[in-house]
């Protein structure tokens, strides 16, 4: 099950810029490494960025993520068409002994 | 890296199925490894995790007492024995690579192209 909340969708024209939020709790996102995943439909998820903030070599720089208390946040800066995809939240939940992800958020260019 | 599952298909309720992940082009036995699954159409759902060792060993409450995660690591395979199978295990199951050799308060860094296991009667 889903632990950590996120908003169904976002949207923005090119160029914008768009925010997702990830609402979870002080077991997990309080106290533990946030994580994001970008996902197109039919294919695999892709690590998008690892330990709250930091991107894996290969992401460009106008994706950048933060974590304040026990919320997170994906930005995507310069919205392309091709940033459409599913994006989830995930983090280590202390309670559970278990990873948890966020519910998704799909991202729409228009 | 290369992460390649097996082993899923149409399956009964109750049944027992069990997966494989083929790992290659990077040193197996330095990472967990983990299980995660997408039922269509629906987010992501840990399913399980493994330390490079075997010592650590976690599971999703959704899970607990009906699978079972093990690993080769001579012959660089995960393993996912699933029992009692539901109807809503009914999902692609990714084998996923962690980032470091213990279980916990990280990331997925790797995901294979799953393995889509279907239980129906």
């Amino acid at each position: 099950q889903s632990v950590l909340a996120q908003p169904p969708s976002a949207s923005g024209t090119p160029g914008q810029r768009v925010t997702i939020s990830c609402s979870g709790s002080s077991s997990n996102i309080g106290g533990n490494d946030v994580s994001w995943y970008q996902q197109f439909p039919g294919t695999t998820p892709k690590l998008l960025t690892y330990s709250d903030n930091r991107r894996p070599s290969g992401v460009p720089d106008r994706i950048s993520a933060s974590k304040s208390g026990t919320s997170a946040s994906l930005a995507i800066s310069g919205l392309q068409s091709e940033d459409e995809a599913d994006y989830f939240c995930a983090a280590w939940d202390d309670s559970l002994s278990g990873y948890v992800f966020g519910t998704g958020t799909k991202v729409t260019v228009l | 890296v290369q992460l390649v599952e097996s082993g899923g298909g149409l399956i009964q309720p109750g049944r027992s199925l069990r997966l494989s992940c083929a790992a290659s082009r990077f040193t197996f036995d330095d990472y967990a490894m983990h299980w995660v699954r997408q039922a269509p159409g629906k987010g992501l759902e840990w399913v399980s995790s493994i330390s490079w060792n075997s010592n650590i060993i976690r599971y999703a409450e959704s899970v607990k007492g009906r699978f079972s995660i093990s690993r080769d690591n001579a012959k660089n395979l995960l393993y996912l024995q699933m029992n009692n199978l539901k109807a809503e295990d009914t999902a692609l199951y990714y084998c996923v690579k962690g980032p470091y050799i213990n279980v916990g308060g990280n990331h997925f860094d790797y995901w294979g192209q799953g393995t889509l296991v279907s239980v129906s009667s």
